[in-house]
């Protein structure tokens, strides 16, 4: 267990729709990032929050949106959902604002899945 | 082409066999290298990190990672079915984790 919490597990939804996906990261983590993984295009960075403030923004559309809040959990919406956005989106918790190549160890939770049909 | 190229298997071994899994990349300017395991329906976790170039070892997994071929490999030592997973290699210029770029991972099955 990396100690991060995603929620839900799985949705299925319709093109179109709106969901949002909850992510808790370890206790004593300030960083957030989203992830998405499909078998296409394997693990895509999405953005990343560090102590509720956006810190760096990857391959993520304009459809898409996070936000961490003062207790540091995160979540990202996504709209305007199609077909393409079937994947699974991963959150990780870091320690630090940098974490996950020199400086300190990238934690992810078990991802939700997400189905648009 | 993609930065970061990996052989997505399936590769299928017996217990005990050495695995030998591997990446190659594009970016000269790459110096922190990573391994990650993923277990079905498990997010990723980190197995091995190496920065700039030279190998690494932990328990029964060696890194290796050749910059000047622009490669790197992942070895498994008496592998168990415990070890059956999908690994993704990824590597990053900077040391920072929105900068990591993943392989799209190879799926590994260890056969009892």
């Amino acid at each position: 267990d990396s100690g991060v919490t995603q929620t839900p597990k799985h949705l299925i939804t319709a093109t179109g729709q709106r969901v949002t996906l909850r992510c808790s990261p370890r206790s004593g983590d300030l960083s957030v990032y989203w992830y998405q993984q499909s078998l296409d295009q394997g693990l895509q960075f999405l953005i990343q929050y560090y102590n509720g403030e956006e810190r760096a923004k990857g391959n993520i559309l304009e459809r898409f949106s996070a936000q961490q809040f003062p207790d540091l959990h995160s979540e990202l919406n996504l709209s305007s959902l199609e077909l393409g956005d079937s994947a699974l989106y991963f959150c990780a918790s870091s320690v630090a604002v940098s974490g996950g190549s020199g400086d300190g160890e990238l934690f992810f939770g078990e991802g939700s899945r997400l189905t648009v049909l | 082409q993609k930065e970061v190229e990996q052989d997505p298997g399936p590769l299928s071994v017996p217990e005990g066999a050495i695995v030998s899994l591997n990446c190659t990349y594009s970016n000269s300017a790459f110096q922190y290298f990573m391994w990650y395991r993923q277990y079905s329906r498990k997010g990723p976790e980190l197995l091995m990190y190496t920065y700039s170039s030279g190998n690494k070892e932990d328990g029964r997994f060696t890194a290796q990672v050749d910059k000047s071929s622009k490669y790197i490999s992942l070895f498994i030592r008496d592998s168990q079915p415990s070890d059956s997973a999908t690994y993704l290699c990824a590597m990053s210029a900077r040391s920072s984790a929105s900068k990591i770029i993943f392989g799209s991972g190879t799926r590994l099955s260890i056969r009892p």
